[in-house]
């Protein structure tokens, strides 16, 4: 079952401007949150977290948002850079660092 | 490179042979975990240890899977008898408890 969504399996933008990935998930008992980044031939990297207890997690360009009522986070990058060109994966889990579920994935892409 | 690393990165197989697969964590890192990840989805949590022992498994591990941690530091993927449907990408992470999660390049299977 497919308990984290990201519906948009691709998102194109402009240089400067902001990006904004989107995800949404099932099950209420996920209490952490996380982002990963990952490019061609190369693992996922760790972006940016946020735990369920917060609603807003920032770290320099990126910024999580999340709604618990909706189910629903985000993530913002302010601004867009060509080098964030890159899929962008979703994860949620119950209890920091046991398995994690991820999402898909959006494939973003930042035009100069 | 300290990262982790993962060998070989590329394995091509008959349908029906065994394989195995090394994963090499950051040194410190006392968790390691194994993912598989499939065209167009997210990676999708098979197993994980913390040291020398084997904590969770996911029902996607069937009987034809084995993985091992001895002494707490590599770990082996075992797949005997290899089906077409096996043919993904094999990712290892691993971490310090309550931390993010560091992952390999990934091992690409393909079963012919």
């Amino acid at each position: 079952d497919q308990q984290v969504k990201q519906n948009s399996p691709s998102l194109s933008v402009q240089e400067g401007r902001i990006s904004i990935l989107n995800c949404d998930y099932t099950n209420s008992m996920f209490d952490y949150f996380l982002w990963y980044k990952k490019y061609p031939a190369e693992g996922p990297t760790f972006l940016i977290s946020i735990s369920s207890i917060k609603d807003k997690n920032e770290d320099g360009r990126f910024t999580v948002f999340l709604n618990k009522s909706a189910k629903h986070l985000s993530l913002h990058i302010v601004p867009s850079q060509p080098g964030d060109s890159a899929v962008y994966f979703c994860a949620a889990t119950r209890g920091w660092n046991n398995d994690m579920r991820f999402g898909a994935g959006t494939r973003l892409t930042v035009k100069p | 490179d300290t990262g982790v690393s993962q060998n070989p990165r590329h394995k091509i197989t008959k349908r029906g042979q065994n394989v195995t697969f090394r994963c090499d964590p950051i040194s410190e890192h006392n968790r390691l975990y194994w993912y598989r990840q499939t065209l167009g989805q997210g990676p999708e949590f098979l197993t994980y240890f913390q040291n020398e022992a084997q904590l969770e498994k996911s029902r996607l591990l069937s009987d034809r899977f084995s993985a091992e941690r001895p002494k707490g530091s590599f770990s082996t993927l075992e797949i005997q008898r290899t089906e077409q449907g096996d043919s993904a990408m094999y990712l290892c992470a691993s971490s310090l408890a309550y931390l993010e999660q560091y992952f390999g390049p990934g091992t690409r299977l393909t079963v012919t």
